[in-house]
């Protein structure tokens, strides 16, 4: 059973395209991160949500708690977006550990 | 560049070894977090410490054991290594504790095990 769902698996986007990955938990949570990994491995941080939305740039993120779902959204996406982006939350029901899902993978074509 | 350093980049090794992973955290930041990350599990929780002490313990075998120094680095130590050891081995940290902080990830550990 896996605490954390993410979909797409893979995502390829012509550049310029509005992409959308989903996230959906089963457990109780504090907070919930996005991450992105490079091809290179290492990972960023992108967003730390409890509520709400934010948005960087051209990065949005979103949760609804009651719903247990989360999307992150890429507008007017580059080439350089190119990565796999990765979904964490942070559950109070078991101790505070952190679950992951298992990550989409984004190709974005110029 | 997070400001999160690991040591050793690459570690490779035979099986029935014992190595240790080392992570100096970002400066001010007290909490440290251990992940592995390998092809068929994704990437797990293994533990978490803040300010020097244990605050939360994720899929960590009993082969494997963590502690951060009053300096605040961390290390981790994997023992009785196996085949299925090999993986990236990621420190992070942040401010505080608790999942509202922004973690900073260091560049990982490759360790390979022959």
């Amino acid at each position: 059973k896996n605490e954390v769902e993410q979909s797409p698996q893979n995502l390829t986007a012509q550049e310029g395209e509005f992409i959308t990955i989903n996230c959906s938990y089963s457990v109780g949570i504090s907070a919930l991160h996005w991450l992105q990994q490079h091809p290179g491995g290492g990972i960023v941080s992108l967003f730390m949500l409890s509520s709400g939305k934010k948005k960087h740039g051209r990065l949005i993120a979103t949760i609804n708690i009651q719903e247990k779902h989360s999307s992150l959204h890429i507008t007017a996406s580059h080439p350089r977006d190119s990565a796999v982006y990765i979904c964490a939350v942070l559950s109070w029901d078991t101790g505070n550990q952190f679950y992951f899902g298992t990550g989409t993978s984004l190709t974005v074509i110029p | 560049d997070s400001g999160v350093t690991q040591t050793p980049k690459h570690l490779i090794t035979a099986t029935g070894q014992r190595v240790t992973l080392r992570c100096s955290p970002r400066s001010g930041d007290l909490s440290v977090y251990w992940y592995q990350q390998s092809l068929d599990q994704g990437l797990q929780f293994l533990i978490q410490y803040y300010n020097g002490e244990e605050r939360a313990k994720g899929n960590i075998l009993e082969r494997f054991s963590a502690q951060q120094f009053p300096d605040l680095h961390s290390e981790l130590n994997l023992s009785s290594l196996e085949l299925g050891d090999s993986a990236l081995y990621f420190c992070a940290s942040s401010v505080a504790t608790g999942g509202y902080n922004e973690q900073f990830f260091g560049p990982g550990t490759r360790l390979t095990v022959l």
